[in-house]
């Protein structure tokens, strides 16, 4: 399977600041995806990551708020922008090989904290 | 639209003692249905799986069967150990590429 790092581990962020974080995968990668954990919560699907063109984003995320770039099929970056601290959480980077898989691996995730 | 419940936690357990969580689904297909598990500072790892009905899961003791009539995926073990304090999360995943997740039980075994 697929190795994912992530970057930063972990944060702590200004109120109104961004904060890009980056995912790097050991191979090519047919789908990217980020999700949120915040505390004591389950995960939930932000958006897709498409090599070339825009993310597809799930009800609830906006562009503006989580850009996502995805440049080639190992990279991409998702940035939490003017962040408040609703916006503390785990954020996820996630994977799948493709060629009938169906199975997701994630990253160790990046934790932050927003004052 | 499809979703996952899970039993709340936490659960805790003493060491040897059998596990149960249970999770429950509600999909229009027949979506694939996951386990991972979280250990404390580390990311999501895939425990077992199970893609059509009657299909058990297995990893490191730990099982699942996908029943279809109950719509039902419950996690057990029959022997827990200090290390398998994690949180535990059921998912599903239908012919969309979207994985839907429980809340997450968490499991505290004690020595």
């Amino acid at each position: 399977s697929a190795v994912i790092s992530q970057k930063p581990s972990r944060d702590i962020c200004q109120r109104g600041t961004s904060l890009t974080i980056q995912c790097q995968v050991d191979s090519q990668v047919t789908m990217m995806f980020w999700y949120r954990q915040q505390p004591g919560q389950s995960l939930t699907l932000i958006a897709t990551a498409n090599q070339g063109s825009e993310a597809t984003y799930e009800s609830g995320f906006v562009i503006d708020k989580f850009p996502i770039s995805r440049p080639n099929l190992t990279f991409s970056t998702l940035t939490v922008s003017n962040m408040s601290p609703e916006d503390s959480s785990i954020y996820l980077c996630s994977v799948e090989m493709g060629g009938g898989a169906n199975v997701l691996t994630f990253g160790a995730g990046s934790r932050l904290t927003v004052l | 639209g499809d979703s996952v419940t899970q039993m709340e936690g936490p659960v805790t357990l003493s060491e040897e003692a059998f596990l149960t969580i249970n999770c429950t689904y509600t999909a229009t297909g027949y979506p694939s249905l996951f386990w991972y598990v979280q250990y404390p500072g580390e990311g999501l790892q895939l425990l077992l799986k199970a893609t059509k009905a009657d299909d058990k899961g297995s990893n490191k003791g730990f099982e699942a069967t996908y029943r279809k009539e109950t719509t039902s995926f419950h996690l057990e073990k029959g022997s827990v150990q200090v290390s398998d304090s994690a949180v535990y999360f059921c998912a599903l995943k239908d012919s969309s590429y979207k994985l839907i997740f429980g809340s997450g039980t968490r499991l505290l075994v004690r020595p």
